[in-house]
């Protein structure tokens, strides 16, 4: 089974800023990667699978890279509906489909 | 439109069995390639992957709860349904429902709270 670590756990930006989320898979998924955003009280939403590739109607401001093992999330101006918690999920190796543990982009 | 709604109980007592139902519109799951997962968070918790069900009628299962789940679907209803046996407080968490074009997800329901508690 893969595992996907995320890092950091909580991150503390201000609107208007940069926020970078990092996504490990303990082997290669090349670029099976999806990253999901959860607000609270609501289902997950897709927002970048083939590791680079925006959903429907997801803003440029949000862009992801990397392949293998090491992946990125970017959130290049927050805006205040960016706070969430974002998850990343690798689809390369299933079953099972495995997510990481998330990490809470938080106002600063 | 996709869109996909779970259904069942609340609220269920330890040892219960849970009976869950998605009942989606906006595609077949006869495609090819359609398919339908169940996946769970615990309050404040992950998402957790539980069992996908495809167009062909193949069936995948996590492996730590592979002997307490079942998945089927009636294509004619569009409904999905999962049944977990022996149902235990640490199994409380919010169950969606999740369309994908297998291998990826894309559309999920807005998922049901599940309760185990006697």
């Amino acid at each position: 089974e893969i595992v996907m670590t995320q890092s950091p756990a909580t991150l503390s930006v201000s609107p208007g800023e940069r926020a970078t989320l990092s996504c490990r898979a303990s082997q290669s998924v090349s670029s099976n990667l999806a990253w999901y955003q959860q607000k609270p009280g609501q289902a997950p939403r897709l927002l970048i699978y083939g590791a680079s590739i925006r959903a429907t109607g997801i803003p440029a401001r949000f862009s992801g890279s990397g392949s293998g093992t090491e992946f990125t999330l970017t959130i290049s101006i927050l805006q205040s509906e960016d706070f969430a918690v974002y998850y990343c999920q690798q689809y390369n190796n299933w079953p099972p489909w495995t997510f990481g543990q998330g990490t809470k982009v938080e106002i600063k | 439109q996709v869109t996909l709604r779970e259904s069942g109980p609340a609220l269920v007592k330890p040892t219960q069995t849970l009976t869950l139902t998605c009942t989606f519109s906006g595609f077949s799951l006869s495609s090819t390639g359609m398919c339908v997962s169940w996946v769970r968070q615990p309050p404040g918790k992950a998402l957790e992957w539980l069992a996908l069900i495809d167009w062909d009628d193949d069936k995948y299962y996590s492996t730590s709860l592979k002997t307490r789940l079942t998945i089927s679907k009636d294509t004619s209803k569009n409904q999905v349904v999962l049944t977990m046996t022996n149902m235990d407080p640490v199994d409380t968490a919010t169950y969606y429902c999740v369309r994908g074009v297998i291998p990826l997800f894309d559309y999920w329901g807005q998922g049901t709270l599940v309760t185990v508690s006697s």
